[in-house]
Parts: structure tokens; sequence; C-alpha cells
């Protein structure tokens, strides 16, 4: 079975900084990795997809990586804002688009 | 418009209650999911459809029906409902998949429920 793990469960920074969110899963035989942004009373948002072929996918300040073989994709947010504060899930795709999704990071960046 | 809609957006309800979450979308997909979040464990698919014809069970199915009645909608009932349901609920959607690979889901903002 399937299993997805975020760490941190939580992090607080302060604007400006970089930092790093980590998802590990179990099983490599995954077909897409995505990372979503969770907000309260809005639901969730699609950050960027990796496919399983890919290493990495950018967009904007964000940078996924994808290392099928460890089980493991990391989320890099650069120069971090107040507004992007909010959770961050990592779900992994194991087929006909059934998603298994990790616990999720809160994010507080301060100003 | 948001192009996908959960009615209602929060709902109280007593043990043993019949109640129905309801989800549509406009942008057009086949594919709908439901899923549930509680605290601590992340998101869990509860059932999903394919197309008008199609219902298949997810990971948690045990306790909740589903009804898809037109492509664009897609209802999840508890027939009993139960204090352990008590959670947030997420319809989503999805396109059909293309040559080049899986699409990504677009997530309906979420029902609050509390079961008494």
């Amino acid at each position: 079975k399937q299993e997805v793990t975020q760490i941190p469960a939580a992090l607080s920074v302060p604007e400006g900084e970089n930092l790093v969110l980590n998802c590990s899963f179990t099983d490599s035989a995954i077909y897409n990795l995505q990372w979503f942004r969770q907000d309260p009373g809005k639901g969730l948002t699609s950050l960027l997809l990796i496919q399983s072929s890919q290493r990495e996918q950018t967009s904007g300040r964000l940078n996924a990586s994808l290392d099928k073989s460890s089980g493991r994709s990391t989320l890099y947010i650069a120069a971090s804002q107040p507004g992007d504060s909010a959770t961050y899930l990592c779900a992994v795709n194991t087929g006909f688009q059934k998603l298994v999704f990790g616990t999720g990071t809160r994010l507080l960046v301060s100003p | 418009d948001a192009d996908v809609t959960q009615t209602p957006r929060n709902r109280i309800t007593k043990t043993g209650k019949r109640i129905m979450l309801e989800c549509s979308q406009t942008k057009g997909h086949d594919r709908m999911y439901w899923y549930r979040q509680d605290p601590g464990l992340g998101l869990r698919l509860i059932y999903y459809s394919f197309d008008v014809k199609d219902i298949n069970k997810g990971e948690i199915s045990d306790g909740y029906s589903v009804s898809r009645q037109a492509q664009a909608k897609f209802s999840l009932s508890l027939e009993s409902a139960i204090p352990n349901q008590t959670a947030l609920y997420f319809c989503a959607t999805s396109d059909l998949q293309e040559p080049g690979g899986p699409k990504t889901q677009y997530f309906g903002p979420g029902t609050r429920l509390l079961v008494l």
C-alpha cells in the first residue's frame, strides 16, 4: 500500500527566506507526483505536476524535484512571502488518477 | 464563477440522519472524485467516477454512497451519519488522460460536516 509522508509538519520562517518542503513515498510505481496548496475555505490548488519520467518542474519561485528511485520529492520556495502561508500537500498518482496524499506541511511566513 | 462548486459549505447533523453533499462542475470533465480530509490523515479517496455510467469505490467507501446524475453532477450520501464521519469533504474533477500523461485534478472549496 502506497504511503506518503511529509516533513516537517509545520514550518515558520521570516519573509525572504528560501525553504524546502519534503515528501517521501513508499512505492516507486507512480505515474506522477503533484504539489498542491491548500488555503482555508478555498480547497486545493495544483502548483506543480511532475511526470514519473521527469526530474523537476519549475513555476515562478517554485521548483519541485522528483527522485522516483529513492521515493522522494522536494518543493523549493525561493524568497518566501507572507502570501505563501498555507498548507502544502504532495500527492502521488498511483494509476487512473487515484491520488494518495501526504498529511501536509503547514507553512507560516512572517513579515 | 467557480469551476467546481460544493453545497452545502457547512452542515451540522445528528447521528442516524441521512444527508447528501452535492458537487457540480462547469469544466466539462468526465472524471469526478469525492475525498475526505481528517486532521493528521491527509485526504483519502471515497468514491470516483470516470463517466455517468461508471462508479468505483475508493479507499474508504464504507458508510457512503454516490450518484452521478449527469456529467456535471456527482453527489455523496451518508445513509446514516455517525460522529466519525465528521470531516472536511472535497469534490474534484479531472480530464481524460491524454497521451502526454495524466492531468491534474481540480478541487472544490470543500464541505465541512459535523455529526453530533
